[in-house]
């Protein structure tokens, strides 16, 4: 079986523009996860969607965003993108809520 | 708020030896998930080992087994004959039924030959 698969894998923007990044889960899996990881804060949650709905939140501003096909594939948006949004951006899926996450290999954002 | 820490920001073992990795958590839950996960410098977290809470048996997979205190809120990480490709960045992570994974810091272990 495939595993969780994001792209691109690398994207170099400057301040202001906004990225689409994309998100394709393990097959059958119908939860996808979204997490920053940078070396100042670590990993943090992002948001959550099941079933084409935003269960979970994280701490962040409204700038973020994404969405769920009805293929359970997920896309999250940043808006006017600022130079402390560089990060490693990964996706997890999983079966349901609340079950074991497997990730993919992540996106790196770099601002300019 | 849950939170979870890992005291030891670096490690080292020499290869064919054993390594502990520590981390320890707070919540007020009884019913929760705690996971060792491992990102080697590919950046790919990959999933080491699961243990449900309210199981008192230990969790074990090949090489890999933890040590889990529930009442002291200790989620220890034990890799037996370690090996060059157990060189990554290790996090311990909890999370609520059908709730989000919250991370550890991280613990970067290195493997010398």
């Amino acid at each position: 079986k495939a595993g969780v698969t994001q792209t691109p894998r690398y994207l170099i923007k400057t301040r202001g523009q906004q990225v689409t990044l994309s998100c394709s889960p393990i097959s059958g899996h119908r939860s996808v996860s979204w997490y920053q990881q940078t070396p100042g804060q670590g990993l943090q949650f992002l948001f959550e969607y099941f079933s084409e709905t935003q269960r979970n939140k994280g701490n962040f501003p409204g700038r973020f965003s994404g969405r769920q096909f009805s293929n359970s594939r997920s896309e999250m948006n940043v808006s006017t993108l600022e130079l402390g949004d560089s990060a490693l951006y990964l996706c997890a899926s999983s079966l349901e809520p609340g079950e074991t996450q497997y990730f993919g290999p992540g996106t790196r954002l770099l601002v300019l | 708020a849950q939170t979870v820490t890992q005291s030891q920001p670096e490690m080292s073992v020499q290869e064919a030896e054993t390594v502990t990795l520590s981390c320890t958590y707070d919540t007020s839950e009884s019913n929760y998930y705690l996971f060792w996960y491992k990102q080697p410098p590919s950046r790919q977290m990959i999933l080491v080992i699961r243990q449900e809470a309210y199981k008192q048996q230990n969790a074990t997979e090949n090489r890999f087994s933890v040590n889990f205190q529930k009442a002291a809120k200790s989620f220890s990480l034990k890799i037996s004959d370690s090996q060059l490709g157990d060189t990554a960045m290790y996090f311990c992570a909890f999370m609520k039924p059908a709730r989000k994974l919250i991370f550890g810091q991280g613990t970067e272990l290195s493997v010398k030959p």
